[in-house]
């Protein structure tokens, strides 16, 4: 059973530039979360996809967008690139299993480290 | 604002020795706490903790949680060069919308000395 892929693993991008980033979630999972990780920082939620809409939205400008796919999977999508936004950016999947659930566990995938010339 | 605080933010010690890596939080609508232990890249699942006072243990790993102060603790004992990483903290607080984002503490970098 594979876990969640993320693609590319590297990519280096110069300013104003758009950049696209996908992944794909865990066998079984509907729900694809996105963070970031600044070097020497803990990760930062972006926002969260769920039947294909963007269900929650961390503190981060409308350059940052996403899409879910029908089979689960997942694009973010980076306009007007800057240097600041260099960083690993993670995937994190789960299963919802509704409001009065406890913690539905995300797994992350190994992450598209970023770099903004 | 919702906030996680880790501490200390790095740490050197020698193979052998007991760590204690410190996590305190504010945020709102609280459903749990979770450490990840992040070597590489993909930060992997050690513990999640949703009531006070319950220790979690998984080998020489345990974790637990004080809701009323608001923070919980992840200790390692007889530490060994492979227990060196990055461990995050991170909060889970629920939505209005439903959804799971997770608040990330920046981490303790662990250094385990042979």
């Amino acid at each position: 059973d594979a876990g969640v892929t993320q693609s590319p693993t590297h990519l280096i991008k110069t300013r104003g530039q758009q950049v696209t980033l996908r992944c794909s979630p865990k066998s079984g999972h509907d729900t694809v979360s996105w963070y970031q990780q600044a070097l020497g920082q803990g990760p930062q939620f972006i926002f969260q996809y769920y039947e294909e809409e963007e269900r929650q939205r961390g503190n981060f400008p409308d350059r940052f967008s996403g899409h879910q796919f029908p089979n689960y999977s997942s694009e973010l999508n980076v306009n007007a690139l800057l240097l600041g936004d260099s960083a690993l950016y993670l995937c994190a999947s789960s299963f919802w299993l509704g409001l009065a659930s406890s913690y539905n566990e995300q797994f992350f995938g190994p992450g598209t480290r970023l770099t903004v010339l | 604002e919702d906030k996680v605080v880790q501490s200390p933010l790095s740490l050197v010690v020698h193979e052998g020795d007991t760590v204690t890596l410190n996590c305190s939080y504010e945020v709102t609508n609280f459903r749990s706490l979770l450490w990840y232990k992040q070597e590489k890249k993909a930060p992997t699942f050690l513990f999640m903790l949703t009531s006070s006072g319950i220790e979690k243990k998984s080998g020489r790993l345990s974790s637990i949680l004080d809701k009323k102060e608001l923070f919980s603790i992840l200790n390692i004992t007889a530490t060994q060069t492979g227990d060196s990483a990055v461990y995050l903290c991170a909060v889970d607080h629920q939505t209005g919308g439903g959804a799971d984002g997770l608040t990330f503490g920046k981490g303790t970098h662990l250094i385990i000395q042979p």
